[in-house]
């Protein structure tokens, strides 16, 4: 009974690919994320959605395109893989506007490398 | 400007001691959350502890808790008792916005090493 979960784990493509990341959540939270996890470990935000509706796009490049068919589900497709694109991607969601309850829960995050 | 910083990349604990790994933020929000999370080799993110901005005593979950100094916009977050397992990178970050539009703005890392 996975909280968060992300698919694949591992992803390994070549420059100019298209890839999707897929992310579910069974935890009925209606906000979900996509952090981007560079090689010095830092990690930065990429979108939130909130109900299906797309809220925060922190310049992310157009070729990242996140979509949310339902609450659950937040999928993250890339066009045009460039080797910067190389990185751990979390998933995580959280139930806003719940004081200390909101944390947000993290998915086990997807290792993309664009060779 | 860095909304959270930690000048700490890296610590080095024997195993049993105590440890404070720091953390500074700033915002002018009056409203905000701050959270450590620890991040093991396998690489998931593990949620520690939660602080809220209006909360008046200071966090404690188990072996971790935080010393928060609001006046000086600082959240450490201490781990009693060190254990060999806590080796790790450990994140602070600070939830910003709210109702929908929230996002965790997250520190560079400390990387933990417990000594035996």
């Amino acid at each position: 009974d996975t909280a968060v979960s992300q698919t694949p784990k591992y992803l390994v493509t070549q420059m100019g690919n298209d890839k999707s990341i897929k992310c579910e959540q069974n935890l009925g939270h209606d906000t979900m994320y996509w952090y981007k996890q560079d090689s010095k470990k830092f990690l930065k935000i990429m979108f939130s959605y909130n109900n299906k509706e797309l809220i925060i796009n922190e310049t992310v490049p157009n070729r990242f395109s996140p979509k949310s068919p339902d609450k659950a589900h937040l999928n993250l497709h890339i066009n045009s893989l460039e080797l910067g694109d190389s990185a751990v991607y979390f998933c995580a969601s959280s139930q806003v506007g719940q004081g200390r309850l909101d944390e947000q829960y993290f998915g086990p995050g997807t290792r993309l490398t664009v060779t | 400007a860095q909304k959270i910083t930690q000048t700490q990349p890296g610590m080095f604990v024997q195993e049993k001691e105590a440890v404070t790994l720091d953390c500074t933020y700033d915002t002018s929000d009056p409203s905000y959350g701050l959270f450590w999370y620890k991040q093991p080799s396998s690489g998931e993110m593990i949620f520690l502890i939660y602080q809220g901005s209006y909360d008046q005593q200071n966090a404690t979950e188990g072996r971790y808790s935080l010393n928060f100094q609001k006046a000086r916009k600082s959240a450490n977050l201490v781990i009693s008792a060190s254990q060999l397992g806590d080796s790790a990178m450990y994140f602070c970050a600070m939830r910003e916005g709210n109702f929908g539009n929230e996002k965790l703005t997250f520190g560079t890392g400390t990387r933990l090493t417990i000594i035996p």
